[in-house]
């Protein structure tokens, strides 16, 4: 069965240091992978996504994610966190219906930031 | 602007009564979608619909029900049959013509008393 899995339910870094979230995957054929953040009491906003070739992509807000193949992987990095960048975040992969381009979202369990000052 | 509008933000509710969380967009998406939110278990899919007037059960679908008339709006009624229907709701959609990631509406706490 299709799944995710964000081994780290919760994480802290310091203010300045570097972040990398983790999240593998399980999923028979060519996974469609996204990255998203929620603040507290919000709706989920999409970071980045990787859909096929160059396997590191760029989103918004400084995040970038590495896709691995052979690890079965897509974690989420950034060089250098801000307080702003408290949140929680989902990594998912896409599910799609058929042969049709929409598909439901598998969601790992997420993992909260914490960062300290 | 674009977006997806849920109301209302808190919405609160006796047991044995129904309730109906809106969820509209303006992005002219084909593809709508409702999840459920629960502490530690991330997301999970209630039910969607990749068309006016047709819908599908997600993988929870037991005790909600769900409309679309318009293409615009996918109402979810959250039914006294629903066992534990404390949570929090999140309605999305997709534009269906091509694969991408889905946009996210600001959600809506449900708290039955």
């Amino acid at each position: 069965a299709q799944s995710v899995t964000q081994p780290d339910i919760h994480i802290t870094v310091s203010e300045g240091a570097s972040l990398e979230l983790r999240c593998n995957y399980s999923y028979g054929a060519t996974p469609y992978l996204f990255w998203y953040v929620q603040s507290p009491g919000q709706g989920l906003q999409l970071l980045l996504k990787y859909f096929s070739g160059d396997t590191l992509v760029q989103g918004i807000k400084g995040f970038e994610a590495e896709f691995k193949r052979s690890q079965s992987s897509f974690n989420l990095r950034k060089p250098s966190v801000h307080w702003s960048d408290a949140a929680e975040y989902f990594c998912a992969v896409v599910i799609l219906h058929g042969s049709s381009n929409t598909g439901k979202l598998i969601f790992g369990q997420g993992t909260t930031l914490q960062v300290k000052p | 602007d674009g977006g997806i509008t849920q109301s209302p933000k808190y919405l609160f509710r006796k047991e044995g009564q129904n309730v109906t969380l809106s969820c509209e967009q303006n992005l002219n998406h084909d593809a709508m979608y409702w999840y459920r939110q629960d502490p530690g278990q991330g997301l999970r899919l209630i039910y969607y619909s990749q068309i006016v007037n047709d819908f599908q059960k997600g993988d929870i679908a037991e005790g909600y029900s769900v409309s679309r008339e318009k293409k615009e709006s996918f109402p979810l009624t959250v039914t006294s049959a629903q066992k534990n229907p404390t949570a929090f709701y999140l309605c999305a959609s997709n534009p269906g013509q091509r694969i991408s990631g889905q946009f996210f509406g600001p959600g809506t706490r449900l708290t039955v008393l």
